[in-house]
């Protein structure tokens, strides 16, 4: 069974802090997504990465940044922590070179900036 | 760009049917997914069309038409457990299969 595991289920933050989200999975995924979900928004895709090293700006990047640095892991990073990011952080991957692979969703993040 | 809607909120009764709408615009396309989430958990799989037509899986089925940029989800004898919202998602062709996401159908069963 694919396992993808969220550092922290909860997390509060002061505006301005410097904030680490990290995520591993442990199927060998090449592909590995950061989403936030908000209520009435739905998931939005932040960035993703098809590879190590690599990684592709999703819809909603700015404030934002990540890490790719092992295949089984991926960071998001908010350089700057700000109110408007308060919100539940999703990260998911999904594996193989063909398209009909699902995505496999850690159980989240809730990230508060007070 | 892409662009995806589904309705807010859906309410149906136990042991009925339902059909959940999804359309979609995309500039490439590499299949449509289906996922279910309850509540304070991680959405789930359901299903995935990426050919014309009709998918059925148990209570659930998914049907797609690219030409029209829709789908639609199809649950059969509700049960109260189905009550939760519908994440219709869209994969572009580019690399690394970028996933995108409608804003969900929250799906009240009531008895």
């Amino acid at each position: 069974d694919v396992k993808v595991t969220q550092s922290s289920r909860y997390l509060v933050k002061r505006t301005g802090e410097k904030v680490f989200l990290e995520c591993v999975q442990d199927m060998d995924h090449e592909n590995m997504f950061w989403y936030r979900q908000d209520p009435g928004l739905g998931l939005r895709l932040i960035y993703f990465s098809y590879d190590v090293k690599m990684k592709e700006k999703g819809d909603i990047p700015e404030g934002y940044s990540v890490s790719r640095e092992k295949k089984e892991r991926f960071s998001l990073i908010l350089e700057s922590a700000s109110t408007n990011q308060t919100s539940m952080y999703l990260c998911a991957s999904s594996g193989g070179s063909r398209g009909n692979s699902p995505l496999h969703f850690g159980n989240g993040t809730r990230l508060t900036v007070t | 760009g892409q662009n995806i809607d589904q309705p807010t909120e859906m309410t149906a009764t136990e042991g009925a049917i339902v059909q959940i709408n999804c359309t979609y615009q995309t500039s490439g396309f590499n299949g449509l997914f289906w996922y279910q989430q309850h509540a304070g958990e991680a959405p789930t799989f359901l299903s995935y069309n990426v050919l014309d037509g009709l998918e059925e899986k148990g209570r659930f089925s998914s049907f797609l038409s690219r030409s029209k940029g829709y789908s639609y989800l199809l649950l059969k004898e509700l049960q109260m457990k189905d009550s939760a919202s519908y994440l219709c998602a869209v994969r572009d062709n580019t690399g690394g299969f970028k996933t995108i996401f409608g804003a969900g159908t929250r799906l009240f069963v009531k008895a």
